[in-house]
């Protein structure tokens, strides 16, 4: 079981440019979820996914896109880059509603 | 978004003192209160889930308790070792969904 992996671990872009994060869980779980983590901020939820098919918004949404074409994945886009989306994404799953979620290794972003 | 609290926001201490720390969040709505340890450039990693009031979780030297009444969480360390430094994070979600909503954690420093 490799539990929650995340692609790429680092990336550096400019600002403009787009690019997915793909999260992948192998654990079987219903929600997945992506968090962004900023010095003095803590962890802030992003979107996430109740099942295959279904997103929803979180506390931070805006610049962001994502689906969940297939239950073991969940990809978050950035149409178009800014410095402000520089931070670490954190990608994470569960099985149902108030369990432990279990973290993958996370995402250094980069946007110049 | 819940406002969730956490005291204090870093702490030194001694190898061998015991320490404790506070979450504080919304008593309406509970569904259930998650602890999660963070290691720096490591993801965060469960440490109790807890749901009932008057709960009380032991994991080795770390134990937490739960007043949902009141809205608040311990978690206590007894004996502290280098190897307890980490971020500690607790996170309450509500009975209408699955999210989490983090607090900004407190930063425990354990030095030999």
């Amino acid at each position: 079981n490799a539990g929650v992996t995340q692609t790429p671990k680092f990336r550096v872009l400019k600002t403009g440019q787009s690019m997915t994060l793909l999260c992948a869980q192998d654990m079987n779980h219903e929600y997945m979820y992506w968090y962004r983590q900023d010095p003095g901020m803590g962890l802030r939820l992003i979107h996430y996914s109740v099942g295959e098919g279904t997103t929803a918004k979180g506390e931070v949404p805006d610049g962001y896109n994502v689906s969940r074409l297939k239950k073991q994945n969940f990809l978050l886009g950035l149409e178009s880059a800014a410095p402000s989306q520089t931070s670490v994404y954190f990608c994470a799953s569960n099985d149902r509603k108030g369990e432990t979620q279990y973290f993958g290794p996370g995402t250094r972003l980069l946007v110049l | 978004i819940l406002n969730v609290e956490q005291s204090p926001q870093s702490l030194h201490v001694q190898e061998g003192d015991s320490t404790n720390f506070t979450c504080s969040f919304p008593s309406s709505n509970f569904y259930a209160l998650h602890w999660y340890r963070w290691e720096t450039a490591k993801s965060p990693e469960a440490l109790f889930v807890m749901t009932l009031n008057g709960d009380e979780k032991k994991k080795g030297r770390i134990s937490a308790t739960l007043n949902t009444k009141e809205g608040y969480s311990y978690l206590y360390i007894k004996g502290s070792q280098p190897e307890d430094s980490a971020t500690y994070l607790c996170a309450p979600t509500e009975t209408s969904g699955s999210r989490l909503t983090f607090g900004e954690g407190t930063q425990l420093t354990v030095n030999p």
